[in-house]
């Protein structure tokens, strides 16, 4: 079974610095995907960014990259230059790629909520 | 161009009540599925959908029914509502399959938050 952690509650960071939002996971599927989702107080859930367990490179998507340590089990999200309009929950999710055929299924964190203070 | 609709917003049930959490998506996607979202435990997949008259049990599906008579339409109901399901659900769509292009990623619905009481 997959199993998604975020160890921190809860985060504060001052405006335009760089934030690392933690996550680990679990899992036996050789192959992966990797997802970082955004949920603000008005409730909608955002995607953020994407990795794939055979990407080569971490990826990133503007101000978001994914250090994705395959070894360690870990996908954390990197927020740079923190922003007032970051504030918000955040989830990392995971989903085995080889049962694709049989849906789309994430599997989700508990979730870290992110104050950045101006 | 809508994406995924869920209504209603929001919900108050007593004990023992029957409702219907409808969600609608434009985008001809073929997967559809229910979360609930309950504090200090992130999302937990319900019920999911690869397509018109295909469904399938997630996590926690006891107490939830769905069907899928249309690729469009993917309604969750609630026979008999218990104060444990209080939550926020969400309804979230894909296409199906996997993706060589890219992440195929998961579209929310705004969610639909529900009081059981």
């Amino acid at each position: 079974a997959q199993k998604i952690t975020q160890t921190q509650p809860g985060m504060f960071v001052q405006e335009k610095e760089a934030v690392t939002l933690d996550c680990t996971y679990d899992t036996s599927d050789p192959s992966y995907g990797l997802f970082w989702y955004k949920q603000p107080s008005s409730g909608e859930m955002i995607f953020l960014i994407y990795q794939g367990s055979y990407d080569q490179q971490n990826a990133t998507e503007g101000r978001y990259s994914l250090n994705f340590q395959k070894a360690r089990k870990s996908a954390n999200l990197v927020i740079s230059a923190s922003q007032l309009g970051d504030s918000a929950m955040y989830f990392c999710a995971m989903r085995d790629e080889e049962s694709m055929e049989y849906g789309n299924k994430l599997v989700f964190g508990a979730g870290t909520i992110l104050r950045v203070k101006s | 161009n809508a994406g995924v609709t869920q209504t209603p917003k929001f919900q108050v049930l007593k004990t023992g009540q029957s409702m219907t959490l409808q969600c609608a998506q434009d985008m001809n996607h073929e997967y559809m599925s229910w979360y609930r979202q309950d504090p200090g435990m992130g999302l937990r997949l319900i019920h999911y959908s690869v397509g018109a008259g295909i469904t399938d049990q997630g996590e926690v599906p006891n107490g939830y029914n769905v069907s899928r008579s249309t690729t469009e339409d993917f309604p969750l109901r609630l026979l008999s509502a218990a104060p444990s399901q209080t939550s926020v659900y969400f309804c979230a769509s894909s296409h199906q399959g996997y993706s060589t292009s890219g992440a195929n990623v998961l579209t929310f619905g705004a969610g639909s938050r529900l009081t059981v009481l």
